[in-house]
Formats: structure tokens, C-alpha cells, sequence
């Protein structure tokens, strides 16, 4: 394990669903991240809080809701998917921007939208 | 932020021999850090290289940066069926968040 965790591992749902994406670090980061990484395309960054404070927000769909609600814990909420957003979701988290010791990502969450 | 690019998008070689991969960048950078990510999981912090510094070790890793050249490599020496999974640069140059390239497909056949 590498410190971040992500619950559930795998996820199917349908486009009229409500679920949570759930990422836990217990590494005592003051970063967290959430990235896409759709079938043969680069990983894409999503969002990323310092401090609990939402510092970046890639130009993702409002059907993508973050929630960090401390420096430990981050959401993803994720309402009327559509097919296409079926992806690898991965969590990661930094300390100082990374720049000692890099970045901890976590195993990812797969998302089915049927 | 900038996103490194990695070369050779592929690369497949038999299980003991090295395998070597690239990365270019555009503008100055602080450090720059190499990660693994086996398919599906997530990815793997491997080595971190500054940049005042031109070549670092870690195991059968050695990365080397060229900071006048803009670019940085990595080496596998002696590779393994277990290192098949993609591998990816990360230039930081100051900015907190990760800018990914499409990174290399290594595959280690046995």
C-alpha cells in the first residue's frame, strides 16, 4: 500500500446514479489531486486542493463535484454520468508541491458508466 | 506546469536486457522525477533528480538529466518481466500540480 487509499476499486453505474469516489492519505500531505485516465489518452488533472482550499479546477464537467472536507480526505461526487466518462480515476497526494519526495498516488478507482 | 514528453511511446526488449527511455522538456525546471505505472494501478514514484545534479542511482535505475539539452533519461539495466508498465517524466519548475505526456509502453518479455 502506498499511504493513499481509494475506495471502491472498481465501480459500475448507470447514468442516472449518484456515487462518491472516496481517497484517504494518511501521509500528512497538504496536497491532494484527483486525475482521469481515459483508454490510450494522457492522465488528466482534474482538481487539486492545498489545504482544503480548491486551487485548481481543469475545466471539468459540473457533474464532477470534489469535496475536501480536510487534508486527509478528498471526494469526488459524480452525478449523470455519461458513457464516456468511464475511466481510471486516481487520487494522488504531495507535500510542498512534491518537490522533496515526489508524488502518492493511490491504485485508482475504475469507473464503468453503463 | 509543462508535460514532459517521453520517448519511444513503445518499447519492447527481452528480459535481461536494458532498456532506455527519454524525455524532453521545454522550459528550466527545479527537478524532475520519473514514475512507473503498471497497467490499470496507479503510479509509482521512482526517482528524483534535481537540477543541479546530472545523474542519479536507484537499484537498476540511473537517471541522468541534461538541463542544457532539456532532456532527461532513464535506464533499466538487467530488465524484468515485473518492470512491464509505462513510465512517465514530470518536470517541475515550480508549479504544484502534475502534467503528464502519453509516457513509454515498456514491455519485458520473458
Amino acid at each position: 500500500e502506498t499511504g493513499v487509499t481509494q475506495t471502491p476499486r472498481h465501480l459500475v453505474m448507470g447514468m442516472t446514479n449518484k456515487k462518491s469516489l472516496k481517497c484517504e492519505q494518511h501521509l500528512g500531505h497538504n496536497a491532494m489531486y484527483w486525475y482521469k485516465q481515459s483508454a490510450k489518452k494522457p492522465l488528466e488533472l482534474m482538481f487539486v486542493y492545498n489545504f482544503k482550499e480548491q486551487t485548481e479546477n481543469n475545466s471539468v464537467p459540473s457533474r464532477f463535484s470534489p469535496e475536501c472536507p480536510n487534508s486527509s480526505h478528498l471526494f469526488l461526487h459524480l452525478h449523470t454520468l455519461q458513457p464516456e466518462d468511464s475511466a481510471l480515476y486516481l487520487c494522488a497526494s504531495s507535500q510542498d508541491g512534491g518537490r522533496g519526495y515526489g508524488y502518492t498516488f493511490g491504485s485508482g478507482t475504475r469507473l464503468t458508466v453503463v | 506546469s509543462q508535460q514532459g514528453e517521453e520517448d519511444p511511446q513503445a518499447l519492447s526488449i527481452q528480459e535481461g536486457e536494458n532498456a532506455t527511455m527519454n524525455c524532453s522538456y521545454k522550459t528550466s525546471i527545479n527537478n524532475l522525477q520519473w514514475y512507473r505505472q503498471n497497467s490499470g494501478r496507479g503510479l509509482v514514484h521512482l526517482i528524483l533528480i534535481r537540477s543541479n545534479e546530472r545523474e542519479k542511482h536507484s537499484g537498476r535505475l540511473r537517471v541522468t538529466l541534461d538541463t542544457s539539452k532539456k532532456s532527461s533519461s532513464l535506464l533499466i539495466t538487467a530488465s524484468r518481466a515485473a518492470d512491464t508498465a509505462s513510465y512517465f517524466c514530470e518536470p517541475q519548475g515550480g508549479s504544484e500540480k502534475l502534467v503528464f505526456g502519453k509516457g513509454t509502453k515498456l514491455t519485458v518479455n520473458p
